[in-house]
């Protein structure tokens, strides 16, 4: 049973570009959801989260927004850079802060042509 | 400040060994969860460990065991390795609920 999906495998952007990561949950329980990168060969770099009780979160270039009527979040990359090529692994847990047990998604594969 | 480190980086082992790994989180964190991550299964929560006590687990056989000392570094232990235990095991840690997990580079262990 996967709770949380990436249903696209890989995505191709041109440089300067928007880039839109989706991802999408089933369980409603979860309440804080998180966006990591991972190059190979190393672990998964935090780059951005989102708890339940809001719809949008920035930091620089990356932006999380979250739909929880659609159990929907995406992550918007701008503008996209070469260095942002990697795989991109969407997270969500529950429990109110009570544990740190993530639930991953597959991955998707952002490739950024320049 | 040190990211977390995992050590060995990578390790050999054969059908029916032990196996240990470590990890020490960033320092002034005191929650550790490990994860394996595969090709077929992607990454699984193993489990989590807060101030030396198990807080949560996944769903794993018992082979796979962990432990955390009063200073906060961890380690996992895998009993009677079998091949499909061969995967990345990534360590990540956090001052604790709420905030995010920063991953160490893990150790890839092969199962031959």
């Amino acid at each position: 049973d996967q709770q949380v999906k990436q249903n696209s495998p890989s995505l191709s952007v041109q440089e300067g570009r928007i880039s839109i990561l989706n991802c999408d949950y089933t369980n409603s329980m979860f309440d804080y959801f998180l966006w990591y990168k991972k190059y190979p060969a190393e672990g998964p770099t935090f780059l951005i989260s989102i708890s339940s009780i809001k719809d949008k979160n920035e930091d620089g270039r990356f932006t999380v927004f979250l739909n929880k009527s659609a159990k929907h979040l995406s992550l918007h990359i701008v503008p996209s850079q070469p260095g942002d090529s990697a795989v991109y692994f969407c997270a969500a847990s529950g429990g109110g802060g009570a544990t740190n047990k993530l639930i991953f998604g597959t991955g998707t594969l952002l490739a950024v042509q320049p | 400040k040190a990211g977390v480190t995992q050590t060995p980086r990578y390790l050999i082992k054969t059908r029916g060994q032990q196996v240990t790994l470590s990890c020490s989180p960033i320092s002034g964190h005191r929650s550790v969860s490990w994860y394996q991550q595969t090709p077929g299964q992607g990454l699984q929560f193993l489990f989590e460990y807060f101030s030396e006590t198990q807080r949560n687990k996944g769903n794993f056989p018992g082979r796979f065991s962990g432990r955390q000392f009063s200073n906060s570094r961890s380690e996992m232990n895998v009993s009677t390795l079998e091949l499909g235990d061969s995967a990345l095991y990534l360590c990540a840690s956090s001052e604790g609920g709420g905030e995010p997990q920063h991953f160490g580079d893990g150790t890839r262990l092969s199962i031959l």
